[in-house]
């Protein structure tokens, strides 16, 4: 199985900031990563599949890039409504494998 | 719009077993694979098995192997998943996910990320 393995696990920031988590994968999974925020009690909503490619709706706030083993998502300018928990997730092979998600809050 | 809805929370004694559904709508049900993904109170998001609803291919993870049951019914655009011999430990939020699967060799490569899920559905087992 792949090992997905997301940095920070949790970071404290402010509204306006410009945020970066990591994610890296045991093995080259080519750009089959996507990200995911999570809200309590909510389900995930994709951000980006594909490693940069953001889903229809999501603000350009959001960025990501990486290929192979090593990515990153991009918050710039942090908006209340991104505090959240954040996933990373390869896509390239089965079992999907999540990593244990960074956690964004109000510092 | 498109959307999977799930069935209601469960409360189940050690030992019984649970059935999921995520009824399908707004898309072709059998364009897409369906996940099953639970998440337990601080832990991270973990893969189940999935449903290639166009075949009714199933894989499971091995973490779950011979205690899970993935089954869709296309005629009412719906996937089940049966959890069995339960224990406090399956105690979870258990999510149903689509994705667009392209088969690059024995690879099933989900290119779009998995874009519609479920709400969620508590599973508590509790005696």
């Amino acid at each position: 199985d792949i090992q997905m393995t997301q940095s920070p696990p949790s970071l404290s920031a402010s509204v306006g900031d410009r945020v970066t988590i990591t994610c890296r994968a045991s093995q080259s999974i080519s750009s089959y990563l996507n990200w995911y925020q999570q809200k309590p009690g909510k389900a995930p909503k994709l951000l980006i599949y594909a490693a940069s490619t953001l889903q229809r709706g999501v603000p350009s706030r959001f960025s990501g890039s990486g290929s192979g083993t090593d990515f990153t998502l991009t918050i710039t300018s942090l908006q209340p409504e991104d505090f959240a928990t954040y996933h990373c997730q390869q896509s390239y092979s089965l079992p999907r494998t999540f990593g244990q998600g960074t956690r964004v809050d109000i510092k | 719009q498109v959307q999977l809805v799930q069935s209601g929370a469960e409360m189940k004694k050690p030992g019984a077993s649970v059935k999921v559904s995520c009824k399908a709508s707004g898309y072709t049900f059998n364009t897409h694979a369906i996940h099953w993904l639970r998440q337990a109170p601080g832990q991270r998001l973990e893969w189940m098995g999935w449903s290639d609803v166009g075949n009714g291919n199933t894989k499971y993870s091995q973490k779950f192997q011979g205690r899970v049951t993935i089954t869709r019914d296309t005629s009412a655009s719906t996937a089940y998943m049966e959890l069995s011999s339960l224990r406090s430990e399956d105690t979870a939020v258990y999510y149903c996910a689509r994705e667009y699967i392209t088969n690059v060799g024995q690879l099933k490569i989900g290119v779009h990320g998995m874009d519609v899920w479920g709400q969620g559905t508590t599973v508590t087992v509790s005696s």
